[in-house]
């Protein structure tokens, strides 16, 4: 499978540890983002990066959240001293983008689960 | 500020008949205009998008959707539903610079009965 892969697919946490989440883009994408999303939501957008580069991070990232993508391939998100608020499923998505602007749309993987107990 | 909204929460459809899902959104320039679907505990799959030209975009399993600028609407069709389409769909507008990142509605959830 090429598809964008992400682990684990379920994770349940005691309130105030850490957890990190992996994100596998399709190998040849160089953008990739991640996106949260809370039941009954759409997906809100986190952070992404062009290779190795965090480009661009939203307000809802405080700063117990940490995403990193050494080298320009996979990418991990961590959260920090976690809260009840942060169960949600974390979305990860990846997309070439040509010079230009063309490219192709945004392939999402499955998600990770987090429940904050 | 980009944003979509997606009136419906829930919608029924009697399997065999025709659906549209609603899609407005606000954004200042050209819109690149995007349809997902979501089936439970699985992530999202692309069904069409919208950049330029025809405002008629077709898509995969049979679904379409019409872009009216004058209605700042981009609705989602299909003539006949299967009940495998029984799913949450997302509608999501991207600024026109690119293959931006992306913001969603709320999602309207499809039940076949």
């Amino acid at each position: 499978d090429t598809g964008v892969s992400q682990n684990p697919r379920h994770k349940i946490t005691k309130r105030g540890q850490n957890v990190t989440f992996r994100c596998d883009p399709i190998s040849e994408h160089n953008r990739l983002y991640w996106y949260r999303q809370t039941l009954g939501q759409g997906p809100e957008f986190l952070t992404y990066f062009q290779n190795e580069a965090q480009l661009e991070k939203s307000r809802l990232l405080s700063d117990r959240f940490s995403a990193e993508r050494p080298k320009g391939s996979f990418s991990t998100l961590e959260i920090q001293r976690t809260e009840q608020g942060d169960s949600a499923m974390y979305l990860c998505a990846s997309s070439l983008t040509r010079q230009g602007g063309s490219g192709t749309e945004a392939f999402f993987g499955q998600g990770t689960r987090l429940t904050v107990v | 500020a980009q944003s979509v909204t997606q009136p419906d929460i829930h919608i029924t459809v009697s399997e065999g008949a025709s659906l549209e899902l609603r899609c407005n959104y606000s954004y200042g320039a050209t819109p690149y205009l995007f349809w997902y679907v979501q089936s439970p505990g699985q992530g999202l799959q692309l069904l069409l998008k919208y950049f330029s030209g025809d405002t008629l975009v077709q898509g995969i399993k049979g679904f379409e959707a019409e872009f009216k600028r004058s209605q700042s609407s981009f609705n989602l069709r299909k003539p006949s539903v299967h009940w495998s389409d029984a799913a949450e769909y997302f509608c999501a507008v991207g600024a026109s610079s690119g293959y931006s990142t992306l913001t969603f509605g709320k999602g309207t959830m499809l039940l076949v009965s």
